[in-house]
């Protein structure tokens, strides 16, 4: 029932930059993209939210192409601390009621 | 409260009892969201509660879950006759409507830890 699709896994190594790409291809024209990270043992916290183009915070950016069927999570120079899954998450309107279904998630694995 | 809040966040039972896992969002939000997660496995939907509408129990794995919402606040989600496949982390999470709709942006719980023997 998921709306998004994303790797499995990836790894990495500290200091590198990670990119982590979702296709989400039949996103709603109103819905914004929003990805969230889980570290074990705790629920989902939000990181960045967007609808286009390029949003930036404190802790990743968020790209968004034109046709916004895809979305590109960036988190900058990773260290050990963000060993962890990432979701991105858009509306899903299945069963008549627009809500928040999750997809796999890609896990995260960062490398010393 | 500051952040949405569960409990017991722990529960350990024994097969075929029943068990009430509570949920209190954040003040002020209007939809409510249940899910559970597995060991090692991602979040699966349950339940969705949106201001005073009916709520999308599509998700629900069987006739023995149910919850409900009172007042538009504190949900319960309840477990009939427990199975040991319903051991799992039950996460809670609220969120705030604008005139647009759903913001998107989920608070969630520390999660209600269920073992069933």
């Amino acid at each position: 029932l998921a709306k998004t699709t994303q790797p499995i896994s990836m790894d990495s190594y500290e200091g590198q930059e990670v990119n982590i790409t979702c296709s989400h291809n039949n996103i709603a024209t109103n819905d914004y993209i929003t990805w969230y990270q889980q570290f074990p043992s705790q629920g989902p916290r939000f990181i960045i939210q967007g609808y286009k183009t390029k949003v930036t915070n404190e802790v990743a950016s968020l790209f968004i192409p034109a046709d916004r069927k895809s979305s590109t999570l960036s988190l900058p120079r990773v260290s050990l601390s963000d060993t962890a899954v990432y979701y991105c998450l858009v509306g899903d309107i299945t069963s008549g009621t627009y809500k928040y279904i999750f997809g796999t998630g890609t896990r995260l694995k960062v490398l010393a | 409260g500051a952040g949405v809040s569960q409990s017991p966040s722990n529960k350990v039972t024994e097969k075929g009892k029943d068990v009430e896992l509570r949920c209190d969002p954040i003040s002020g939000h209007t939809a409510l969201y249940w899910y559970r997660q597995s060991l090692g496995q991602g979040l699966e939907f349950l339940i969705y509660f949106q201001g005073n509408s009916a709520p999308d129990k599509s998700g629900l794995p069987s006739d023995r879950f149910s919850a409900e919402r009172t007042g538009g606040s504190v949900s319960t989600l309840t477990i009939q006759r427990t199975q040991q496949e319903d051991s799992a982390v039950y996460l809670c999470a609220s969120s705030s409507w604008t005139s647009g709709g759903d913001t998107g942006e989920l608070f969630f719980g520390e999660g209600s830890r269920l073992t069933v023997l």
